[in-house]
Order: C-alpha cells, then structure tokens, then sequence
C-alpha cells in the first residue's frame, strides 16, 4: 500500500518569508495529492489539491508543486500570515490497502511569529 | 461549520468498555469517511460507507466497526477498549465518494480511555 512521509515535522517563520512542506510517496500509481489544514482544535480542511497529470497549481498565496518521478510534492505558503499558523497534513490516493482512499502524512506544524 | 455533525464531542471510558461514536453527513452527501487521529500517527484513515455499504477499509481494528444507517448516518463502535484506542476520531463525508470530491469533516469526537 501508500505510504506517505512528510517533512519538516515542525517548522517556524517569519511573518512573510515562505514557507514549504514536502512529502514523497511510495505507490506511482497514486494520481489525486490533497493538501489539508487544520487549526488547533478544529477539523481539517482542504485548502488545496493536485493530481498527477499537472505539474502545479496555485491559489493565491498558496501552490502546490508535483514531481511523479520523484515522487514528491510540495506544499508552497508565500508572505506568510499568523493565521497560517496550524497543522498541514499532505496526503496521496492509495490503490492498495485502501482501495482508492487517502494516506495521510503525520502532519507539520507551522508557526508563523509575527 | 462544515455541516457535518459528531456526537458525543467527549468520552470518557474505561478499558474493556464498549461505546459507540455519531456521525450525520452534510446534507446530500452519500459517502461517510471514519479517521483516528493520534498524536503520532496523524490521520489514519479506518472504513469507507457509501450510501449504506461498505466502500473500503483501512487500517481499522477487529475490534472496531461501522455502520451507515438508511439516513445515512453512521456509527463507529469501538469495543474491549485499550489505552492505546484514546484519539480523537473525525468523520468525514463526501457527495458522491470519489477520491477527487473534497471530503469535509466534522468536530471530532475525542475519546478517552482510563
């Protein structure tokens, strides 16, 4: 099945300087990369997705690069806010275990001082 | 407010103990989607109901199982409780149970077991 690691575990910046979240994934079948924020003590919520048949996308202050040879992609936050502040799980389509559903990395926090 | 509701929000139970976690989708959404989140494991993704079957199962216990209910309300049951079960458990639901189709999730409801 999928498995997914996420790096940094924790990760503190700036009030507007960048900040990036990468993740691998093992399975090359897998084609729909969502990523989901949840602040502490609420749900997680999408913010943005990608699937593998492009290479970027981008929404506002927010992008989410894909590379299917490596098997990585990235989570991209421009001019950082403190209510970006919150946990990012990134997560990829597993077609083994889970027939189809989503495997969750463990999650980054991020910090954003003001 | 993603429309979908949990209850109860808290639970307090002993080990060997047996209790039993609501959901309600939002309205219109067939698929309900079940995840633990524990401080080290991050979303791990349990069981998969799409209107009233099961769909796909993840990494749930034998000890746990579900159900989605004509309304298409589900129940997670969660039985013979460890100490390791403690999480918070999230549902999520999703209109048609595609991969690509946001899942949106509800409050949680953390469980405790003493």
């Amino acid at each position: 099945g999928e498995n997914v690691e996420q790096h940094p575990s924790t990760l503190s910046v700036q009030e507007g300087d960048s900040a990036v979240i990468k993740c691998t994934y093992s399975d090359s079948a897998s084609n729909y990369f969502p990523w989901y924020k949840q602040e502490l003590g609420k749900r997680p919520q999408l913010i943005i997705d990608i699937r593998s048949n492009v290479g970027e996308k981008k929404d506002q202050r927010i992008a989410v690069t894909l590379n299917k040879t490596a098997k990585h992609f990235s989570l991209h936050i421009t001019e950082t806010q403190p209510e970006d502040s919150a946990v990012y799980f990134c997560a990829a389509r597993d077609y083994g275990g889970s027939q189809g559903n989503l495997i969750f990395g463990k999650g980054t926090k991020l910090s954003v001082k003001p | 407010d993603s429309g979908v509701t949990q209850t109860p929000k808290h639970l307090i139970t002993a080990t060997g103990q047996r209790v039993t976690l609501r959901c309600s989708p939002r309205s219109g959404d067939l698929s309900v989607y079940w995840y633990q989140q524990s401080l080290d494991q991050g979303l791990q993704f349990l069981i998969q109901y799409y209107n009233g079957e099961e769909r796909a199962k993840g990494n749930i216990l034998e000890r746990f199982s579900a159900q989605q209910f004509p309304d298409l309300h589900s129940e997670l049951n969660l039985s013979s409780l460890e100490l390791g079960d403690s999480a918070l458990y999230f549902c999520a639901s999703s209109s048609d149970g595609k991969v690509y189709n946001e899942q949106f999730f509800g409050p949680g409801t953390r469980l405790t077991v003493l």
